[in-house]
């Protein structure tokens, strides 16, 4: 079964309101999670670390005042796209490293619509 | 993390191995190479990695060439769910399991 799960997994929102991606490790704790973005017939591109009890890390380009991250415990981190435009319609994904394995899980994805 | 080379697609045969194959000549000494794979509109689920031995799992075997510039998954016996993209990947030792530089991958279609 799943070990990472992601919610929603689809989500149409008007442009200009915000919306809230939850990430949750659902039989371990995760101090790390990852955030990633891919639009249509591209690959994942990383976003962000997130970190819990700190603040995430972002990659290179990445709007942190747009893509506002929480890693409020070691279960769970929140992506939340503030301000959303059509631009920012894509598929959201999460993973978590579990403990001392060898991989990272990763949730099921978020696709997000922006009308 | 050194750079990978994959075939943007490839067909297989429904029962018979698919051969997926990734080219990393800048591998250095302590990356590993991964392999993942994504279903459509689904996250990546990770299939086998290896340093330099030969690897086997249920799922695929992952053979390393001696000189470790290039690598090639077997799905011994492929079905119709083994249609995705296959990412190979390749990450340096002691760095985070879920920090991941994905290439474009190999779009793999397995036929009936």
């Amino acid at each position: 079964g799943a070990v990472v799960s992601q919610h929603p997994s689809r989500v149409i929102c008007k442009s200009g309101t915000s919306v809230k991606i939850e990430c949750r490790s659902l039989d371990f704790q995760a101090t790390t999670m990852f955030w990633y973005r891919q639009f249509p017939k591209k690959s994942l591109m990383l976003m962000a670390t997130s970190n819990e009890g700190s603040k995430a890390t972002y990659e290179q380009g990445v709007e942190k005042d747009k893509f506002l991250i929480n890693h409020a415990s070691l279960t769970l981190s929140t992506l939340t796209v503030t301000s959303a435009h059509p631009e920012d319609s894509s598929f959201y994904i999460c993973s978590a490293p579990r403990g001392t394995g060898v991989s990272a899980f990763f949730g099921q994805g978020t696709r997000l619509t922006v009308v | 993390d050194a750079k990978t080379t994959q075939p943007p697609s490839m067909d297989c045969a429904e029962g018979r191995a698919a051969n997926l194959p990734c080219n990393h000549s800048t591998i250095s000494g302590n990356e590993y190479v991964y392999w993942y794979r994504q279903i459509h509109s689904q996250g990546p689920q990770y299939i086998i990695h290896g340093l330099k031995n030969n690897e086997t799992n249920e799922m695929a075997s992952l053979i390393i060439t001696e000189d470790r510039k290039s690598s090639t998954l077997i799905l011994p016996h492929a079905t119709l769910r083994d249609t995705a993209v296959y990412y190979c990947i390749v990450r340096a030792g002691g760095t985070s399991y879920g920090k991941l530089t994905f290439g474009q991958g190999t779009i793999l279609t397995v036929h009936p």
